[in-house]
């Protein structure tokens, strides 16, 4: 049963970088999207966008283009999510997600991790 | 942007209670509309996709319905636990926004 493991907390300074990695275990994504999702504290959910992992393909969200980037490891098994250029409103659960049955921006997301709070503090 | 509103923004009812949530898109969106459902602290989980098909494992008690702008999620029996927040999503066009959520409380 593959599961999505992403790394710890981390609390960050404004203006840095934040690297969030979502690992797929006992599996990989190499038939699926991988979608990136934050939640700010006790707030909705926000699409941020994802990436295809066997093609390389991404797609961001027009909020966030030049500030965040999405990427795999040579044998997709782990995506990565930089945020740079963080404020003090970054502050959030970010979420890595699957799609639902294939390569496709279109599926909704069955496989999600834990979350990973990144706080953005002076 | 595809803005997406759910109505009520939260729901008090009771074990047993029918409840339906409305999420109603600003421009059609055909069936791409998904619902998930999530507890305090935990992840999202996909309940139904294609506006109307239940996810693998999902209960009965929960359905879909809807296509255009308007869209609907119904729990036939509340079940404790079910109380938690509902939101839909479109995927018809980029960003594929969510709803603002609707949070379901026991009364």
């Amino acid at each position: 049963q593959v599961q999505l493991v992403q790394s710890g907390a981390e609390v960050k300074k404004p203006g840095s970088s934040v690297t969030v990695s979502c690992k797929a275990s006992g599996g990989t994504f190499n038939n699926y999207a991988v979608i990136w999702v934050r939640q700010a504290p006790g707030q909705g959910l926000e699409w941020m966008g994802g990436i295809i992992p066997i093609s390389g393909t991404t797609n961001y969200a027009e909020k966030y283009q030049g500030r965040v980037a999405f990427t795999t490891d040579g044998s997709s098994t782990t995506a990565y999510m930089d945020l740079s250029s963080l404020r003090s409103d970054d502050t959030a659960i970010y979420y890595c997600a699957r799609s639902l049955k294939s390569r496709s921006w279109y599926d909704p997301l069955d496989l999600w991790g834990q979350g990973t709070l990144v706080s953005v503090s002076s | 942007d595809i803005q997406l509103t759910q109505s009520p923004s939260f729901l008090s009812a009771s074990v047993g209670d029918r409840v339906t949530i409305t999420c109603r898109a600003s421009q059609a969106i055909s069936t791409y509309l998904a619902w998930y459902q999530q507890e305090p602290g935990k992840a999202p989980k996909l309940l139904i996709s294609a506006a109307s098909t239940l996810q693998s494992g999902v209960p009965s008690r929960f359905s879909g319905s809807g296509s255009g702008t308007e869209f609907t999620l119904t729990i036939s029996s509340l079940q404790p636990q079910d109380f938690a927040s509902y939101y839909c999503q479109q995927l018809n066009n980029y960003p594929f926004s969510f709803g603002q959520g609707t949070k379901l409380e026991i009364k």
